[in-house]
């Protein structure tokens, strides 16, 4: 049972508009929220983070939103750029299942931000 | 730059050999692991250590094994290759305070 989605398997932008990117989870126990970005013959890099006891995250263009009732979280990049064209993974961590040592992924989506 | 390499980058073997793939960091974090990525799955957990000769299974740990004989280095290992393994293999570290893990450059392994 895939316990963190990402039901878009891709985004198609023009370049300055908002890219938003949508992740739902299911286990309530989790309790920490990470993006990663991930570029072709890459690692994945690490993006942004949000805690539960938080409902909005801002770093610089990059913004979480978490909306916990919904077990929904959406990261929102304004304005996109085409550096920004890549895989872009959610993931989380929590719970009784390993805790904060493990993380569980989405199976990503692909943002292209068009020139 | 979280001080992490893997090696080999890249690996073509056959059906049936051992293969062994190292992930090395450089600044003692306690915690490492090993992901594997393939197309449809995201980032999947294969195994993971909490400290020397401390580790534990993943979500898709069966075909691997792993070793931490010192802090610094994480071994995988896949006793007999399948083509099923055939993917692109991830090391991370996590810093024990903090969720976050930071992501080696990867290893390509191609199982003819």
């Amino acid at each position: 049972d895939q316990q963190v989605k990402q039901n878009s398997p891709s985004l198609s932008v023009q370049e300055g508009r908002i890219s938003i990117l949508n992740c739902d989870y299911t286990n309530s126990m989790f309790d920490y929220f990470l993006w990663y970005k991930k570029y072709p013959a890459e690692g994945p890099t690490f993006l942004i983070s949000i805690s539960s006891i938080k409902d909005k995250n801002e770093d610089g263009r990059f913004t979480v939103f978490l909306n916990k009732s919904a077990k929904h979280l959406s990261l929102h990049i304004v304005p996109s750029q085409p550096g920004d064209s890549a895989v872009y993974f959610c993931a989380a961590s929590g719970g009784t299942q390993g805790g904060s040592e493990k993380l569980v992924f989405g199976k990503g989506t692909k943002l292209t931000v068009n020139p | 730059d979280a001080g992490i390499t893997q090696s080999p980058r890249h690996k073509v073997t056959e059906t049936g050999t051992p293969v062994t793939l190292r992930c090395h960091q450089t600044e003692n974090h306690r915690y490492m692991y090993w992901y594997r990525q393939d197309p449809g799955h995201g980032l999947r957990l294969i195994h993971y250590s909490y400290g020397v000769k401390d580790t534990d299974k993943g979500e898709v740990s069966d075909g691997y094994s792993v070793s931490r004989s010192k802090t610094e280095d994480f071994l995988l290992t896949l006793e007999s290759a399948t083509s099923s393994q055939t993917s692109v293999y991830f090391c991370a570290i996590k810093f024990s305070s903090y969720n976050e893990q930071f992501f080696g450059p990867g290893t390509r392994l191609t199982v003819l």
